[in-house]
């Protein structure tokens, strides 16, 4: 089965530039997605189509992608964004996750 | 405003049965897919399937393929998940959440807990 593969921890201090990325076989030729989920809330979407921000979504989310890595940049850090990323994208008609990344701000 | 509101934490014994709903609100409840999404406690997000609520095409994940039954009543716009015997390793939130086919969910409801346990 298609595999989607985070790390599963990045720090950063505040104000610095958190990069975290997500892997998969072909996911040069697919569509790659990233939700924030902080604690006790449901996920929300923060970059579809690999690099377009939802309305709402501030301009430090961005998103990029280079061969089969997606990466999920947020310039100038902020503590409100210490929270669980997740990347996703469909393969065979199905939805795949990674495993999720944990950001911390310290 | 689109709004999907879940229905409320349940706890059941191992073997019972359940179905929980997500109604959908400010938009074609009929016109776009939604997706149902499990987080055990600690865990990561798991795509367990999706539903069109217009016509019930159902795509189950391999994963919950005969587990899990998912359903829609596209004329109270709501959209339902259930389990014919519970089973402890059930015990997890679930997230419905108005999903793109080859794109992303842009909408999630606020979850329904669910406790198995004896």
């Amino acid at each position: 089965s298609y595999e989607l593969t985070q790390p599963p921890s990045v720090s950063v201090s505040p104000g610095q530039t958190a990069s975290i990325t997500c892997s998969g076989d072909k996911l040069g030729n697919k569509y790659a997605c990233w939700y924030q989920q902080k604690p006790g809330q449901s996920p929300v979407l923060v970059i579809y189509q690999d690099s377009r921000r939802p309305s709402g979504i501030p301009e430090r989310f961005s998103g990029s992608k280079s061969g089969d890595t997606a990466t999920l940049t947020i310039s100038g850090t902020q503590a409100m964004d210490e929270a669980d990323y997740y990347c996703q994208a469909w393969d065979s008609s199905t939805v795949v996750f990674g495993g999720g990344t944990k950001l911390t701000v310290l | 405003e689109v709004q999907l509101v879940q229905s409320g934490a349940e706890v059941k014994r191992p073997g019972e049965s359940l179905k929980i709903s997500c109604k959908g609100s400010g938009y074609s409840f009929s016109s776009l897919w939604i997706g149902w999404v499990r987080q055990m406690p600690g865990k990561g997000l798991e795509w367990m399937g999706i539903i069109y609520p217009g016509d019930s095409d159902t795509r189950y994940s391999p994963s919950f393929r005969g587990q899990v039954t998912m359903s829609a009543d596209k004329s109270i716009s709501t959209a339902y998940l259930q389990w014919s015997s519970l089973k402890a390793s059930d015990t997890a939130m679930y997230y419905c959440a108005r999903q793109d086919t080859n794109g992303p969910a842009d909408y999630w409801g606020q979850g329904t807990l669910v406790t198995v346990s004896s």
